[in-house]
């Protein structure tokens, strides 16, 4: 039982770089979340997804991009990496709204732009 | 704005004794409130989840309390130990997740 899978852990780009971070999760949840977690700032909200084929932005939006072609898969693209997106990013999943769904995290990609 | 608020930010205790952390949200209408561990350097490890019709959940020696009315929610560790030692972060539900920025707990033996 994968869970919720990030794909890569860890990657270094340079300024200016594009790449796309896969979040795959086998529970068949109709929810996704890309976060993005800072020192002192918390867990922030990038964009999120509630079902295929939908998108939706989040608190930090900016400098990102997001699709959700197939149920099972997020992907949260960088088009042009800036130092400022230097971060931890988590990906999430839940079955949906309601008070009985929790959500089930991965296990974090670590990117630092130089 | 729903604004979730952590305190205290660090805590360190020796080894036993019971503790408390405490957090506290602007806007009742809530689905529910998840409480979290992180590991340095780890991702996120759900402990437990207080549905909004809920007062409180319990865990071996967790146990999380939540009044919707007053926006507060604690967790009560009891008989701390060394592998205790992470942060604890929680976050409300409102059809997505928002964190506080966490307590960060050391229990030294």
């Amino acid at each position: 039982n994968a869970g919720v899978t990030q794909t890569p852990k860890f990657r270094v780009l340079k300024t200016g770089q594009s790449m796309t971070l896969l979040c795959a999760q086998d529970m068949n949840h109709e929810y996704m979340y890309w976060y993005r977690q800072d020192p002192g700032m918390g867990l922030r909200l990038i964009h999120y997804s509630v079902g295929e084929g939908t998108t939706a932005k989040g608190e930090v939006p900016d400098g990102y991009n997001v699709s959700r072609l197939k149920k099972q898969n997020f992907l949260l693209g960088l088009e042009s990496a800036a130092p400022s997106q230097t971060s931890v990013y988590f990906c999430a999943s839940s079955y949906g709204a309601g008070s009985v769904y929790g959500y089930t995290f991965g296990s974090g990609t670590r990117l630092t732009v130089v | 704005k729903q604004e979730v608020t952590q305190i205290p930010a660090a805590l360190s205790v020796p080894e036993g004794e019971n503790l408390v952390l405490n957090c506290s949200f602007t806007d009742s209408a809530i689905y529910n409130l998840q409480w979290f561990r992180q590991d340095p350097g780890k991702g996120l490890t759900s402990l437990l989840l207080i549905q909004s019709s809920q007062r409180e959940q319990t865990s071996g020696r967790l146990n999380a309390s939540l009044d919707k009315s007053s926006g507060r929610s604690t967790l009560y560790i009891a008989a701390s130990q060394p592998g205790d030692s992470a942060t604890y972060l929680c976050a409300v539900n409102i059809d997505k997740l928002i964190f506080g920025t966490g307590t960060r707990l050391q229990v030294f033996p």
